[in-house]
């Protein structure tokens, strides 16, 4: 089973914010591992979101935030739309060995 | 333009083999290390394995450790995974992905479409 724990799912109405939690222990992001995020749309391949913590790659909107503290991690979306809807996954490394989270669904009332 | 093109995959019986293969275009390849990860279907990422750039490095998930075996040609811009012993839990969509550094400390930043593997009598 995955080391790293998301809640499965979160919800809100278009244009607010919601936040994805990774809660990890201290061999993996307490460890000093940087932790990445991924979005994944129904029927399509994962596509980096948040890199090192905090970055965003070319093209993705400013209103995906990522951020790390301790042994956890968050993704915000901002200005919540439509199109944001599909699952959402941490990853970061335990003991040199590439590890994901649980996932989350991010669901637009 | 990066470009992951896995291919490879199908029904097997449980015990049997199968190698993927992934073509890579629209980077230089020997810069960067490369992974295999998979999603079982309805399921969640998996990671499976990884490699250096120069194959100097290379990691398994406990789950394939023994079974599976990564591979890389440069010269053919290639990510190779031989799989042996296969059992009904390998059965997964297995993408190919591009880490953001040499060695594979980093992230993924560009994946495959996924070639699927089912495993089953």
């Amino acid at each position: 089973q995955s080391v790293l724990t998301q809640p499965p799912s979160v919800s809100g109405a278009p244009g607010q914010r919601v936040t994805i939690s990774c809660t990890g222990s201290s061999s993996n992001i307490g460890a000093g591992y940087d932790v990445h995020w991924y979005q994944q749309l129904p029927g399509t391949a994962p596509k980096l979101l948040i890199y090192g913590n905090s970055n965003r790659p070319s093209g993705v909107p400013d209103r995906f935030s990522g951020s790390k503290s301790g042994t956890s991690a968050s993704l915000a979306i901002t200005g919540l739309q439509a199109e944001d809807e599909a699952d959402y996954y941490c990853q970061s490394y335990d003991s040199s060995l590439a590890v994901f989270g649980t996932g989350t669904k991010v669901t637009v009332l | 333009e990066v470009q992951l093109v896995e291919s490879g995959g199908g029904l097997v019986q449980p015990g049997r083999s199968l190698r993927l293969s992934c073509a890579a275009s629209g980077f230089t390849f020997d810069d960067y290390a490369m992974h295999w990860v998979r999603q079982a279907p309805g399921k969640g990422l998996e990671w499976v394995s990884g490699i250096s750039w120069n194959s100097g490095s290379i990691g398994y998930a406990d789950s394939v450790k023994g079974r599976f075996t990564i591979s890389r040609d440069n010269a053919k811009n290639s990510l190779y995974l031989q799989m042996n012993s296969l059992r009904a839990e390998d059965t997964a969509l297995y993408y190919c992905a591009k880490d953001m550094g040499a060695e594979w400390l980093t992230t993924f930043d560009y994946w495959g479409q996924g070639t699927l593997v089912t495993v089953s009598s």
